[in-house]
């Protein structure tokens, strides 16, 4: 079935590395998704990484994907009181072409200074 | 390159009224989604177009309608509001078959009374 799962918060300080867990369903053929969410605002993508790889970096962002644990999990390095905001972990499979997303329930992190 | 436009940014509505919701893509992206946003359901995804044919739907009543347009913009329609349909409407866009991610934009916050 179509399920991903997330923490609900995360509290860190400025300066400090935020991790932030997906865990999702299993398919071979699997886009998965970091989106950012601020107060009053759309969706915003922040990376995706293909269920073929293991880890993507853009930045200060780092992306592990474990597919034996069926675990995603979004690392911020240098956290700043701008990355306050909701985080979206999110799945499109092969088999509805990619073209839906399944979202989790979101991880609000709060940055404090 | 202009983002995903959505109008109107906020809408109040009377239950038992309908409503339309736009949604402009990318230039140049051809598939259109929409997903609703609440506090207890989370992020749903509604529907998905693509060269004006709907190529997924979500579990939403038949209710909730959308098309597309030869020039990519999407409209989708909810007849006979309810209360339960207050929610912020996101429409996202993508080049291809999304895979890539889709970019969304600020959505409609729609209030039902």
């Amino acid at each position: 079935g179509e399920d991903v799962e997330q923490s609900l918060f995360l509290s860190v300080r400025e300066g400090d590395s935020s991790v932030i867990n997906c865990t999702y369903t299993d398919s071979s053929s699997t886009y998965l998704y970091w989106y950012k969410q601020e107060p009053g605002a759309g969706l915003q993508l922040l990376t995706y990484i293909f269920s073929n790889m293991d880890m993507k970096q853009d930045q200060r962002l780092t992306v592990l994907l474990n597919k034996k644990d069926k675990h995603l999990s979004l690392r911020i390095a240098d956290t700043q009181t701008g990355d306050s905001a909701i985080y979206f972990c999110a799945e499109s499979h092969m088999n509805t072409g990619f073209q839906k997303l399944v979202f989790g329930t979101g991880t609000r992190l709060l940055v404090s200074p | 390159k202009a983002g995903v436009t959505q109008t109107p940014r906020y809408l109040i509505k009377t239950r038992g009224q309908q409503v339309t919701l736009s949604c402009s893509p990318i230039s140049g992206h051809r598939s259109v989604s929409w997903y609703q946003q609440t506090p207890g359901q989370g992020l749903q995804f509604l529907f998905e177009y693509f060269s004006e044919t709907q190529r997924n739907k979500g579990n939403f009543p038949g209710r909730f309608s959308g098309r597309q347009f030869s020039n990519s913009r999407s409209e989708m329609n909810v007849s006979t509001l309810e209360l339960g349909d207050s929610a912020l409407y996101l429409c996202a866009s993508s080049s291809e078959f999304g895979g890539g991610g889709y970019t969304f934009g600020s959505g409609t916050r729609l209030t039902v009374v």
